[in-house]
């Protein structure tokens, strides 16, 4: 079965830091990973998607992800955080011949220490 | 072009009751899918409708259903509300085709059962 981990419920980092936030996955085939974002009250945006190819995924906001299949891995990472980065951000993994469904990880809470 | 829209946003009911909600996707988006939000489950796929027609279910009781409109306008309907119940209710829309896991949120409709 699909499932989604992220190790770490909550980070603190400074303002200006660097930032890596971790996902695991378990599927069996090549799987279509995101990472969204959530501000309180809000809904969830997309950061970025890995679908195939270059294993290093451009997002907005100036994040990146990499795709490492031998560490069933997907992190996020920002060179320096702003303190608008504060929110949950959540791992996703998807099936292509499962459609419009989504397996969340339980998300990790970033907050930003001025 | 306009998001995913979700009405109402704020809903409380108390047990027992019924409850509607309803969601637009953005304009060419054919699939729909529902997630329910949790401080303690996060983030579960209830189910997706595609060109009017179930085509993925999630783990939930018989209580919940859904529908889709020719519009590929959506619906979910809760009955005989329970306290666990009580969530944030988000709506995804896509398009069809490779990146039909890639999906847009809605804001959500925030359901409070008494």
């Amino acid at each position: 079965a699909q499932s989604v981990t992220q190790p770490d419920i909550h980070i603190t980092v400074s303002e200006g830091a660097s930032l890596e936030l971790r996902c695991n996955y378990s599927y069996g085939a090549t799987p279509y990973l995101f990472w969204y974002v959530q501000s309180p009250g809000q809904g969830l945006q997309l950061l970025l998607k890995y679908f195939s190819g270059d294993t290093l995924v451009q997002g907005i906001k100036g994040f990146e992800a990499e795709f490492k299949r031998s560490q069933s891995s997907f992190n996020l990472r920002k060179p320096s955080v702003h303190w608008s980065d504060a929110a949950e951000y959540f791992c996703a993994v998807g099936a292509g011949n499962q459609g419009g469904k989504l397996i969340f990880g339980q998300g990790t809470e970033l907050s930003v220490k001025p | 072009k306009a998001g995913v829209t979700q009405t109402p946003r704020y809903l409380i009911k108390t047990r027992g009751q019924q409850v509607t909600l309803s969601c637009s996707p953005i304009s060419g988006h054919r699939s729909v899918s529902w997630y329910q939000q949790t401080p303690g489950q996060g983030l579960q796929f209830l189910f997706e409708y595609f060109s009017e027609t179930q085509r993925n279910k999630g783990n939930f009781p018989g209580r919940f259903s859904g529908r889709q409109f020719s519009n590929s306008r959506s619906e979910m309907n809760v009955s005989t509300l329970e306290l666990g119940d009580s969530a944030l209710y988000l709506c995804a829309s896509s398009l069809p085709g490779l990146d039909l896991n890639e999906q847009f949120f809605g804001p959500g409709t925030r359901l409070t059962v008494l």
